[in-house]
């Protein structure tokens, strides 16, 4: 099955760029969403389709996939984006394409 | 506004069902799917399967083929989750949501969120 692996954890100061990674074979070929997820809310979708953004998110929230690997970047960090955030794309493997997350990471905002 | 809207929290015995109903409303409740997720305490989201609202089709994850079944009624733009035989490990929080289907097949993203639905399995 289709494993795609995250940093368990990243740290940032407010005002810089976080940049959280997610690792897959040839994910590049893949699409990536991700989602961000606060203490005892429900997931947010912040990118879908490797780069788009849903209305609502600010435009500190960017995607890139490529190769082996996806990031997701946010830009000018707060202290509203700590949070758990998690990439996610459609195994292919079997007849019939599985949903998988990746493990998650951490953002901390110093 | 799309809402995704969940019943409450379950205690269950180990080895019984629960079935957990996410009622949308806010969009033509056909024309999507709905995907459930779940998460164990302390622990990362887990995709369980989809149904597709437009035609019924599912599509479950592996590990949880013959204990899942997703429906829909349409009528009442509700879609179920019922979870059979369970087990310590199926305690976790329960989420639906909508997924971007083509064609009555789900592989899009999780563009509005139900609130979640804890389940508890313990003796």
């Amino acid at each position: 099955s289709y494993v795609l692996t995250q940093p368990p954890s990243v740290s940032v100061a407010p005002g810089k760029t976080a940049r959280i990674t997610c690792g897959g074979n040839n994910i590049g070929s893949k699409s990536v969403h991700w989602y961000q997820q606060k203490p005892g809310q429900a997931p947010v979708l912040v990118i879908y389709y490797d780069s788009d953004r849903p209305s609502g998110i600010p435009e500190r929230f960017s995607g890139s996939n490529s190769g082996n690997t996806a990031t997701l970047t946010i830009s000018r960090v707060e202290a509203g984006d700590e949070a758990d955030y998690y990439c996610q794309v459609w195994d292919s493997s079997s007849d019939h394409p599985h949903g998988v997350f990746g493990g998650g990471t951490k953002l901390t905002v110093l | 506004q799309v809402q995704l809207v969940q019943s409450g929290a379950e205690v269950k015995k180990p080895g019984a069902s629960v079935k957990v109903s996410c009622k949308a409303s806010g969009y033509t409740f056909t024309s999507y799917g709905i995907s459930w997720v779940r998460q164990a305490p302390g622990q990362g989201l887990e995709w369980m399967g989809w149904i597709s609202a437009y035609n019924g089709n599912t599509n479950y994850a592996q590990k949880l083929q013959g204990r899942v079944t997703m429906t829909t009624d349409t009528s009442t733009s509700t879609a179920y989750m019922e979870l059979r035989s369970l087990r310590s490990d199926d305690t976790a929080v329960y989420y639906c949501a909508r997924d971007l289907c083509s064609g009555g097949s789900c592989y899009g993203y999780f563009d509005y969120w139900g609130q979640g639905t804890l389940v508890t399995v313990s003796s």
